[in-house]
């Protein structure tokens, strides 16, 4: 069973599009996040959740929009897609008392033509 | 605020030699400490973990890490590589509790020579 999993792993839009990408986690954590991974492999933080409450929200466009309808689930919607979103969205999952112990998903590779 | 630099963005190593990716860190506070390797293609996972106690850490596949208050350091190390060891490294940093932010270094890309 895979403990986070992300859909879909490959996302080919063009620019202006709106795309979703959903993740799930199985492993009981009560925190979840969006990481973006650009090209260079840099890893930013853009989202975090704890038990569906919003608790980092880091300076990202509000075309993006984070969603979690329960503690297992952080999906993120994103609007009016631009060149600049090209990356690896990676979701991860943390339990409450081991901070910084995330548990990653294979990424969800989108690429804005 | 909380920051990390991992030096050196590619490192090549011969087969059975020995592997050193080096981390310095920032932090206002004591810190809790980390080690990803990320394969081609696929997420992160958890090399090793330093919270609190032995500053000498273990982790999967042979690799340690030792954490060192005075040179603000969490350096990489396995005595020998095996060509199973090529992957992205990424050093990170964290708070202590669940809504601390993780952060992570640039990376490290560790090669293998044959």
């Amino acid at each position: 069973d895979t403990a986070v999993s992300q859909t879909p792993k490959y996302l080919v839009t063009q620019m202006g599009n709106d795309k979703s990408i959903k993740c799930e986690q199985n492993l009981g954590h009560d925190t979840m996040y969006w990481y973006k991974q650009d090209s260079k492999k840099f890893l930013k933080i853009m989202f975090s959740y704890n038990n569906k409450e919003l608790i980092i929200n880091e300076t990202v466009p509000n075309r993006f929009s984070p969603k979690s309808p329960d503690k297992a689930h952080l999906n993120l919607h994103i609007n009016s897609l631009e060149l600049g979103d090209s990356a690896v969205y990676f979701c991860a999952s943390s339990q409450a008392g081991s901070p910084g112990e995330l548990f990653f998903g294979e990424g969800s590779r989108l690429t804005v033509l | 605020a909380q920051s990390v630099t991992q030096l050196g963005s590619h490192v090549s190593v011969s087969e059975g030699a020995l592997v050193l990716l080096r981390c310095n860190y920032s932090s206002s506070v004591p810190p809790y400490l980390f080690w990803y390797v990320q394969y081609p293609n696929q997420g992160l996972q958890l090399l090793l973990k330093y919270t609190t106690g032995a500053t000498l850490v273990k982790g999967i596949n042979g690799f340690e890490a030792e954490f060192k208050k005075s040179e603000t350091s969490f350096h990489l190390t396995k005595p020998s590589a095996h060509m199973s060891d090529a992957a992205e490294y990424f050093c990170a940093v964290s708070g202590y509790s669940s809504a601390s932010k993780i952060i992570f270094g640039s990376g490290t890309r560790l090669s293998i020579r044959p």
